[in-house]
């Protein structure tokens, strides 16, 4: 049973240009979130998906990000316009069902943005 | 801002020396959650802790919760130099996602 999978797992951007960052769930997981990580810092929630729903996402800026999790296919977090400070790792995690049931998070292995 | 701060932010330990960590949070919880991520990688779940438990073991991993100071350790006995990671605590909050602390960046010293 594959883990979850995120690809690329390094993505070159110039400011201005739009990121798409995938995200595959282990098999069986229906719930998909998405952090955001800087150098020497912890993890900062971005959005919550199940599938074809965004349940949470409270921690996306309002502008240039956008969420995903279609009924066929990997999770999508779209960076549009992208600017140096959108550098960071992006990790996706995913669960068989969502945190009020106690459920540990299966992470990726991120996807680092870099922005020129 | 994040709810779990861990103490200390580093520690350098000897190889076979015991480590501890703490975590401190604001809010209720469902459960506490420990978490270890090596250099440029993802998070790998160590122990979940529920609200209504106080210590829970796994392997050479230690951790306790006190609900009334709203905190929590983790200890690492025996240590290896394979244990050098950074270590996160993750609250629910009752809420549909886990919240991060800033992390301990653990190394061990062969």
């Amino acid at each position: 049973n594959a883990g979850v999978m995120q690809n690329p797992r390094h993505l070159v951007r110039r400011r201005g240009q739009e990121a798409r960052l995938r995200c595959s769930p282990m098999k069986g997981h229906s719930h998909v979130y998405w952090y955001r990580q800087l150098p020497e810092e912890g993890l900062k929630f971005m959005v919550y998906l199940q599938k074809e729903n965004i349940i949470d996402e409270s921690g996306m800026p309002k502008e240039r990000f956008s969420a995903e999790f279609p009924k066929e296919g990997p999770s999508i977090l779209r960076i549009q316009q992208v600017v140096r400070g959108d550098s960071a790792a992006y990790f996706c995690a995913s669960s068989p069902a969502g945190q009020g049931t106690n459920e540990k998070l299966f992470f990726g292995s991120g996807t680092q943005l870099s922005v020129l | 801002s994040q709810q779990g701060e861990e103490d200390p932010q580093a520690l350098s330990i000897q190889e076979g020396e015991n480590a501890t960590m703490n975590c401190s949070y604001k809010t209720s919880i469902n459960n506490l959650q420990w978490y270890r991520q090596n250099s440029g990688r993802g998070l790998v779940h160590l122990i979940l802790i529920r609200s209504n438990e106080r210590e829970k073991h796994s392997g050479r991993l230690r951790v306790t919760l006190d609900t009334s100071k709203k905190s929590s350790s983790l200890l690492i006995t025996a240590s290896r130099a394979a244990d050098t990671a950074s270590y996160f605590c993750a609250t629910n909050q009752g809420a549909q996602k886990l919240v991060f602390g800033q992390g301990t960046r653990l190394t061990i010293n062969p």
